[in-house]
């Protein structure tokens, strides 16, 4: 079992482009957490998704982010038109059920230019 | 709202000598708390939670829910127990998202 897999693990985006991260889950696992890292701060929670469903995006700005897990294929972070603000790493997590503990990935970076 | 403190973001000993890394949480109902922890160059990983009241590569912490802490503690620390450690906390209730603190980098002297 891999693990979480994210990619890209670095990414680059000049102001105004779009950011599109992706992360596949552990086999076996249908709940994916998205988390934001900025510098020298803990993670901070984005959304909450199960397959096809957005269960919690209270996390989530309220414009420019959006996110999607669907039937087949990885859960996407998108970001639209990126800010110099968007600079962070991206953490994305799953885990097998509700009351499961949460898995890890190593996270994207996101430097805007 | 939920909030997890870690006042430490740095913390060095020596070589077996004890290590605490301290974690407070404010919440109003019943938390679940976890220890996370990423060594360098390394996913976050989970260390140990409270539910499962475990002792993983000699770290435990104990729930105290008057003092609303969480904190890690160690009698013997290791070189290779150098690492970042994050406290984290999940509520009830259908999210589970888990609210992190700012953690605390570890650092063990030989």
């Amino acid at each position: 079992n891999a693990g979480v897999m994210q990619n890209p693990r670095h990414l680059v985006r000049r102001r105004g482009q779009e950011a599109r991260l992706r992360c596949s889950p552990m086999k076996g696992h249908s709940h994916v957490y998205w988390y934001r890292q900025l510098p020298e701060e803990g993670l901070k929670f984005m959304v909450y998704l199960q397959k096809e469903n957005i269960i919690d995006e209270s996390g989530m700005p309220k414009e420019r982010f959006s996110a999607e897990f669907p039937k087949e294929g990885p859960s996407i972070l998108r970001i639209q038109q990126v800010v110099r603000g968007d600079s962070a790493a991206y953490f994305c997590a799953s885990s097998p059920g509700l009351n499961q503990p949460q898995h890890f990935g190593d996270g994207t970076r996101l430097s805007i230019l | 709202a939920q909030r997890v403190t870690q006042p430490e973001k740095l913390l060095s000993v020596f070589k077996g000598a004890p290590v605490e890394l301290k974690c407070n949480y404010s919440y109003s109902g019943s938390p679940e708390l976890f220890w996370y922890v990423q060594y360098s160059r390394q996913r976050l990983q989970l260390l140990l939670r409270h539910i499962s009241r475990e002792s993983i590569k000699g770290f435990t912490a104990d729930l105290n829910k008057g003092e609303t802490s969480f904190h890690l503690k160690k009698p013997f620390a290791q070189e290779e127990d150098s690492a970042m450690y994050y406290c984290a906390l999940s509520t009830s209730g259908s999210a589970r998202q888990l609210t992190f603190g700012s953690g605390t980098q570890l650092t063990v002297l030989p």
